[in-house]
């Protein structure tokens, strides 16, 4: 069985600080995606990446792609209040993606 | 474009009661599948559609049915309820992946809330 695992699983900071989310796995994945949920609503993807050691940026966020293709992090720079919210990985497997147990992200204004 | 579209929103059953959660989506997508979310362990999937008349199994299959009759609706049925059911239940679409890897985007419905007493 394919499992991710995130950490840290909850995450309080201050506005303007950087922080850190990492998605590992034992398993290879063809291409793995973060998405981003708010409360009461569905995850709406953020990036998609597909080639080990890809890195892509999206304004403040970096995404990064292991060089195996197990494992990516997601950094936020000067995190700001509508940062918040629940922060999940995915991994694609043959027609199904697996996800990661989500990190529940709080940046304080 | 409505996008994903699920209802109801919310649902209370009793155990053992029978009903039907819709999916639709108005993007033309192949690929279709049903999430349930319970705290602390992500999103993990159901079952999942590759186009009308295809369906199988994803991680967590037991005690749910799905049919897909027409690439626009994908409804999941609850057999007979149980409380370990009670759960978010998230539709997703997305183009059918090339040679069954994803690299388009997924979108979601915003869920049905289901208690089971």
């Amino acid at each position: 069985t394919q499992l991710l695992e995130q950490s840290p699983q909850f995450l309080s900071i201050q506005e303007g600080e950087n922080l850190t989310v990492y998605c590992n796995s034992s398993s290879v994945f063809s291409s793995l995606q973060w998405y981003r949920q708010e409360p009461g609503e569905g995850p709406v993807l953020l990036v998609t990446v597909v080639t080990g050691g890809e890195v892509k940026k999206l304004k403040r966020l970096t995404f990064q792609f292991g060089d195996a293709r197990k494992d990516s992090s997601l950094h936020i720079t000067a995190a700001q209040p509508g940062d918040t919210g629940l922060y999940l990985c995915a991994g694609a497997g043959t027609y199904k993606y697996i996800f990661g147990t989500g990190t529940r992200l709080k940046v304080l204004a | 474009n409505a996008g994903v579209t699920q209802t109801p929103k919310f649902q209370v059953l009793k155990t053992g009661q029978s009903m039907t959660l819709q999916c639709a989506q108005d993007m033309n997508h192949e690929y279709m599948s049903w999430y349930r979310q319970d705290p602390g362990m992500g999103l993990r999937l159901i079952h999942y559609s590759v186009g009308a008349g295809i369906t199988d199994q994803g991680e967590v299959p037991n005690g749910y049915n799905v049919s897909r009759s027409t690439t626009e609706d994908f409804p999941l049925r609850l057999l007979s309820a149980a409380p370990s059911q009670t759960s978010v239940y998230f539709c997703a679409s997305s183009p059918v992946p090339t040679r069954g890897f994803f690299t388009d985007t997924q979108y979601f419905g915003p869920g049905t809330r289901l208690t089971v007493l």
